[in-house]
Parts: C-alpha cells; structure tokens; sequence
C-alpha cells in the first residue's frame, strides 16, 4: 500500500539552531502535503499545506519565516525548523493524499519528535 | 469540515467486540465518513470510510446510520494492539484533515 516516509524520526538539538524534516511519498504522487504538529496529549493541528512547485499556505499563527516549507517535486516536500527554541519542540507529522484522488484517505508519516534543549 | 462529536475515552477487554460511536448530525450529502487512529508515538493511520453504505475491511467495519447522522466504528476482536485514539473526521473535498480530540480507546488484557 501507500507509504509516507518521514525522517528522522527523533531530533534533539540546541536552541538556535536549525532542523530539517523530510516526508517522501514512496509508490505515489503528491501536488499537496499537509504539515502537522502534535504537543503532548493533545490533538493534531494543521501547520501548513505544502504546494508542489508553489509557495506553502500557513495556518493563522504559524511564522512562515520560522517553519520553512519546500515542496520541490512529487514526492518529496521538507520543513525547516529554524532557530529552533525549546517551544518548538513537539511531535511533528506529515501526510499526503495521492494525486488524482478525491475525498481519499490521507497517507501519514511516522512522525519526527523535536527536542530542542 | 462538518463537526464531529465523539466519546473522550472508552475501555475494553481483549478479544471483546469494541463500538467507538460519532455523532455527526451537521453531516452533508456529499460528505464522506473517515476514521483514522493514533497509536502511542507514531502518525495516524487510515482505518476506514464511508459514504452511505455499510463499509467492512480487514481492520475495521464501518456501520451507517440510514440518516447519516452517526457512525460506529467496530473493532470486531480488540486486542492490545488496538489500543490508541481513534478520531472520526468528516474531510471536505481535498481539504487537510482536521483532527478533534477523538476516542482514546484502552484494552485491558
């Protein structure tokens, strides 16, 4: 079936610097990504919608010049966690629906732990 | 997305039927019934959806209600392995997901 690979899968880093997180669709096309992020015991909320070829689409309160977005072909889009602060830190997910599907399921990734000291 | 109201926690033992029930009376026509789960650390996963029928997968069934104002999701033997939060979403077109506060399911052995 359908895989989203999403890597790494833990990070821990020092305050200030800046972090990259992958998320690949494996054996399908994705014009659109989502971003996610996850605090503890809570629910997943929305970041941002990654566009293939185009600028991403932020949620309200989201700083788009500290979560950078690159959707740069098909199958693969990146977020950078810049001058990452321990409030950054969170569980961060990705997930992509394949191309030409309507109202289909959406595909996740494993997800990436943040931890920044 | 129409909005969605689910139980906070329920408990089952192993091997036990288990019925996760979603209100959902603001649903549309045209909207779909997804359900999608979250184990302890990793991303969601699809579990199952639906339209009108009744839907039936190696995971999961899916029963309607003939109004389309509830679901419920049926795990037909729970095991350990099933325990998560297993959240009922109703996506518009091909909108991100938006994620309540879903059912957290604990199965006790």
């Amino acid at each position: 079936g359908a895989v989203v690979s999403q890597h790494p899968s833990r990070v821990i880093c020092k305050s200030g610097t800046s972090v990259k997180i992958e998320c690949r669709s494996l054996d399908f096309q994705a014009t659109t990504m989502f971003w996610y992020r996850q605090f503890p015991k809570q629910s997943l909320m929305l970041m941002a919608t990654s566009n293939e070829g185009s600028k991403a689409t932020y949620e309200q309160g989201v700083e788009k010049d500290k979560f950078l977005i690159n959707h740069a072909s098909l199958t693969l889009s990146t977020l950078t966690v810049t001058s990452a602060h321990p409030e950054d830190s969170s569980f961060y997910i990705c997930s992509a629906r394949d191309l030409g599907t309507y109202n289909e399921k959406l595909f996740f990734g494993s997800g990436t732990q943040l931890s920044v000291l | 997305d129409a909005k969605t109201t689910q139980p906070n926690s329920m408990e089952s033992n192993e091997e036990e039927p288990v019925h996760l029930p979603c209100n959902h009376s603001t649903i549309s026509g045209t909207d779909y019934i997804h359900w999608y789960r979250q184990l302890p650390s990793q991303g969601p996963e699809y579990v199952i959806h639906g339209l009108t029928s009744n839907v039936n997968n190696r995971m999961a069934s899916l029963a309607i209600a003939e109004d389309r104002k509830s679901s419920t999701l049926i795990l037909h033997r729970a095991t350990l392995r099933d325990a998560a939060v297993y959240y009922c979403i109703l996506p518009s077109g091909n909108t991100p997901l938006v994620f309540g506060k879903g059912t957290r399911l604990s199965v006790i052995a």
